[in-house]
């Protein structure tokens, strides 16, 4: 069974700080990996999707790495902004096609 | 081109009724996730749809809850007599196909008194 945990659970940073946030999943036979951002009371908002065979994905800010064989994903996000406070969730799409969803990590940007 | 629409965004329920939440998926979409997100936990899978027909319903409650996707017309979760831990906020996700990205509504809150 897949399980994708997410590490650290809160973080809290000044504006303009590069930062790092962590996924990481036991079965390494996956298609693709996902991060979203969730506000709260809202929806998730797709960032970035890689595929298995891609080792990173870019979108303004934002940079995802995959590294499969080590079951690892990394968001990087540069010069953090207040606007960039949410939950940013990673899941993971297996052999079942379903995404399997870590818990998220928290961000606090303060100004 | 709109997003996935879901409705209701809000949903209050008695114990014992029934709850039924619609999901128009993105337009080209026609494959359907549903998820269940209670407090302070994560996204859990329900039930992934297409067309006509359910594919993995492994998440699904064996009891009181089912889904459908119709040829035509939004996908629908039923839950029928809701109890009060069914209370969460439920996510209706599409995509184009089985691998490609997943984009997701707003949600619908159900509250259960």
């Amino acid at each position: 069974k897949q399980e994708v945990t997410q590490i650290p659970a809160a973080l809290s940073v000044p504006e303009g700080e590069n930062l790092v946030l962590n996924c990481s999943f036991t079965d390494s036979a996956i298609y693709n990996l996902q991060w979203f951002r969730q506000d709260p009371g809202k929806g998730l908002t797709s960032l970035l999707l890689i595929q298995s065979s891609q080792r990173e994905q870019t979108s303004g800010r934002l940079n995802a790495s995959l590294d499969k064989s080590s079951g690892r994903s990394t968001l990087y996000i540069a010069a953090s902004q207040p606007g960039d406070s949410a939950t940013y969730l990673c899941a993971v799409r297996a052999g079942s096609y379903q995404l399997t969803f870590g818990k998220g990590t928290k961000l606090s940007v303060i100004p | 081109n709109a997003g996935v629409m879901q409705n209701p965004r809000h949903l209050v329920r008695r114990r014992g009724q029934e709850a039924r939440l619609r999901c128009s998926p993105m337009k080209g979409h026609s494959h359907v996730y549903w998820y269940r997100q209670l407090p302070e936990e994560g996204l859990k899978f329900m039930v992934y749809l297409q067309k006509e027909n359910i594919i993995d319903e492994s998440g699904m409650p064996k009891e009181r809850f089912s889904a459908e996707f119709p040829k035509e017309g939004p996908s629908i979760l039923r839950i029928q007599q809701v109890v009060r831990g069914d209370s969460a906020a439920y996510f209706c996700a599409s995509t184009q196909d089985r691998t490609g990205e997943l984009f997701f509504g707003e949600g619908s809150r159900l509250t259960v008194l």
